[in-house]
């Protein structure tokens, strides 16, 4: 099984901040890499795949890349809305595994 | 767009069984461009995926869980569901449901519900 590592687990930021979201996996899983936003409370919603590959209506602030098994999530300036947690997934080898999350946090 | 909602009981006893039922709206679980899963999250840990189906009834489970696991879905009633059965407290986790295509990118999900396995 695939394990996922996220970092870092919390990140202070404030509202207009550029952030870079890491996910790390064990062993390569090419460009099949997944992130999602999740707001407590809410569904979660898909954000990129394809490690690169923005959902439907996605703003351009949001963007996605690496292969392998380095991947960063970037926002390029973060809004109110944006304060949530993202988890990566793999969806190269099965059990498809999900990271522990990131907390996006106001500062 | 796709809307599923999880519905069940919030406490398991120990040892007991739980059940859990997704309902689709927007969308059919007869159709052949979906696959319907089950995903959790345990207090303070990260998403596992639990199993899936597809439309002829086809079933994958995780490796981890799949001696306790039975996913079945309804087509009549558009709805999907998990049996998890000898639960513990480490069973304990909010529930979600989800949908993916040709690949395994869960691209809707309902609000989740938590299950709490307590005496």
């Amino acid at each position: 099984e695939i394990v996922m590592t996220q970092s870092p687990g919390t990140l202070s930021v404030s509202p207009g901040e550029r952030v870079t979201l890491s996910c790390r996996t064990s062993q390569s899983v090419r460009t099949n890499l997944v992130w999602y936003q999740h707001i407590p409370g809410q569904a979660p919603r898909l954000l990129i795949y394809g490690a690169s590959t923005r959902a439907t209506g996605l703003p351009a602030r949001f963007s996605g890349s690496g292969s392998g098994t380095d991947f960063t999530l970037t926002i390029s300036s973060l809004q109110s809305e944006d304060f949530a947690v993202y988890y990566c997934q793999q969806d190269n080898s099965w059990p498809y595994t999900f990271g522990q999350g990131t907390k996006l946090e106001i500062k | 767009q796709v809307q599923l909602q999880e519905s069940g009981p919030g406490l398991v006893k120990p040892s007991e069984t739980l059940s859990l039922i997704c309902t689709v709206s927007r969308g059919s679980i007869s159709s052949s461009s979906h696959y319907w899963a089950w995903i959790r999250q345990p207090p303070g840990k990260g998403l596992e995926w639990i199993g899936s189906i597809n439309h002829s009834g086809s079933t994958y489970y995780n490796p981890s869980l799949q001696s306790r696991v039975s996913i079945s879905a309804d087509t009549s009633n558009n709805q999907f569901s998990l049996k998890l059965n000898s639960v513990t407290a480490a069973d304990t986790a909010v529930y979600y449901c989800a949908t993916y295509g040709d690949y395994f990118v869960f691209v809707y999900w309902g609000r989740g519900t938590l299950v709490t396995v307590s005496s």
